[in-house]
């Protein structure tokens, strides 16, 4: 069953401007991840926030984490052409066997 | 360090036609292992995972089956493709259920 959901679904900005990507998810977590794939390629993991933080940072990557919401948001700073990509964001489910991928959003940045 | 390998990177299969893709990996022992699937432009469907050889778990009723003869390798296989068998599979492994997943590269399968 689909666990997170990334919106918007597609995303188009200019080099340089910040990108945030959202996700919502139903069930409580242990932790969740955010993932990028370059088209043909496989997912590459960039961050894990686990249930009792709230932000996290990774270089131009800030991540947070709202549990009472039940949502996530993903925000890349000073977008380069290369952050061209589509992103995930994936739960467990509080404790489930394995974890559940979103369907995924598009973001495209133009030079 | 750890790397995954998969292979082949593309493949192109009559319908009714056997198949077998291949995962290993390497730097790591006693992995989870996942097969996943991906329609163009869409998310990830969870085929397969293994938490130890020969310890298989099947997500979706299909025409594909999962086997981990050894630790590091896991291998997908049909006896006859479906042109729905057509897509993106994607092998991962993590060290639990719930910890990252490190992806293959992929396989490109056509069915014709």
């Amino acid at each position: 069953s689909q666990q997170g959901e990334e919106d918007p679904q597609a995303l188009s900005i200019q080099e340089g401007e910040n990108a945030t990507m959202n996700c919502s998810y139903k069930t409580s977590i242990n932790n969740l991840q955010w993932y990028r794939q370059n088209s043909g390629r496989g997912l590459v993991h960039l961050i894990l926030i686990r249930s009792n933080e709230r932000e996290k940072h990774s270089g131009r990557l800030r991540v947070t984490l709202d549990t009472s919401k039940k949502s996530s948001s993903l925000l890349i700073t000073a977008s380069r052409a290369a952050d061209t990509a589509s992103y995930f964001c994936a739960t467990d489910q509080g404790g489930s066997e394995k974890l559940v991928f979103g369907k995924g959003m598009k973001l495209t940045v133009n030079p | 360090s750890q790397t995954i390998h998969q292979w082949p990177a593309t493949l192109v299969q009559p319908v009714g036609s056997p198949l077998s893709l291949e995962c290993t990996v390497e730097g790591t022992s006693n992995p989870n292992l996942y097969w996943y699937r991906q329609a163009a432009g869409r998310g990830l469907q969870l085929l397969f995972y293994s938490v130890g050889i020969g310890q298989i778990s099947s997500e979706v009723p299909q025409n594909l089956s999962a086997s981990r003869p050894q630790d590091r390798q896991f291998i997908l296989s049909s006896k006859k493709l479906l042109l729905s068998d057509s897509g993106f599979y994607l092998c991962a492994w993590s060290v639990t259920a719930i910890s990252p997943q490190h992806f293959g590269d992929g396989t490109r399968l056509s069915i014709l």
